[in-house]
């Protein structure tokens, strides 16, 4: 079945640091969602690339969607508290990675 | 609220009961996704339905579990002679019938058997 990687599978920093996180498959993707889901809550979606090489921005977050449409990166520029929580990618509509786990020090 | 609701909120059943979780998408979504969460892992899909039609179901989902719509709107998902391994989130999300597909999720069922 579809495999995919997500990483790294924590990450903590300093409120204003720069996050990254990865998201890697084995197969070539049709699309991929982003998704963050708070501590108790539920995932909420993000944003959708489906482009070879499309780069999306939201605010201080920037999509990318690898070339070869095998990898996609989710980057936060200066983090906030407000950023913290677990960050997902699903790719074919439904199958979710593990996801990266943030935490912010104010 | 017009998003996605899920009844009960939580469940505590003992090994070898069956339950039902609810699922109410947001009305004019057609497509329905149930999904079991456990602690520190991705939401891991179970099945998925275009109205009422079943179009995918997981390889992973024993034949314990089953999931119904009946009228293209509400979802049950149900499991029969629960086991410990089945405690979890059990979360249901909805999208509309055309790309991206993006899914907006329920507060979900925690269910935990004893």
């Amino acid at each position: 079945g579809q495999q995919v990687m997500q990483i790294p599978q924590y990450q903590h920093v300093q409120e204003g640091e720069d996050f990254t996180t990865y998201c890697n498959s084995s197969t070539t993707l049709s699309n991929i969602q982003w998704y963050k889901q708070r501590p108790g809550g539920h995932p909420v979606f993000l944003i959708q690339l489906v482009k070879s090489g499309e780069v999306k921005k939201q605010k201080r977050l920037t999509f990318q969607f690898g070339e070869a449409k095998k990898n996609s990166s989710l980057h936060i520029t200066a983090t906030q508290t407000t950023d913290v929580g677990t960050y997902f990618c699903a790719v074919n509509d439904m199958r979710f990675g593990a996801g990266t786990r943030l935490t912010v020090k104010p | 609220d017009t998003g996605v609701s899920q009844d009960p909120r939580h469940k505590i059943t003992k090994r070898g009961q069956n339950v039902t979780f609810r699922c109410d998408p947001i009305s004019e979504h057609n497509r329905l996704y149930w999904y079991r969460q456990t602690l520190g892992q991705g939401p891991e899909f179970l099945t998925y339905f275009q109205n009422e039609a079943q179009l995918e179901k997981s390889r992973l989902l024993s034949d314990r579990f089953s999931a119904e719509r009946p009228k293209g709107s509400f979802s049950t998902l149900e499991i029969q002679r629960t086991e410990q391994g089945d405690s979890a989130m059990y979360l249901c999300a909805s999208s509309p019938g055309q790309r991206p597909y993006e899914q907006y999720f329920g507060p979900g069922t925690r269910l935990t058997v004893t």
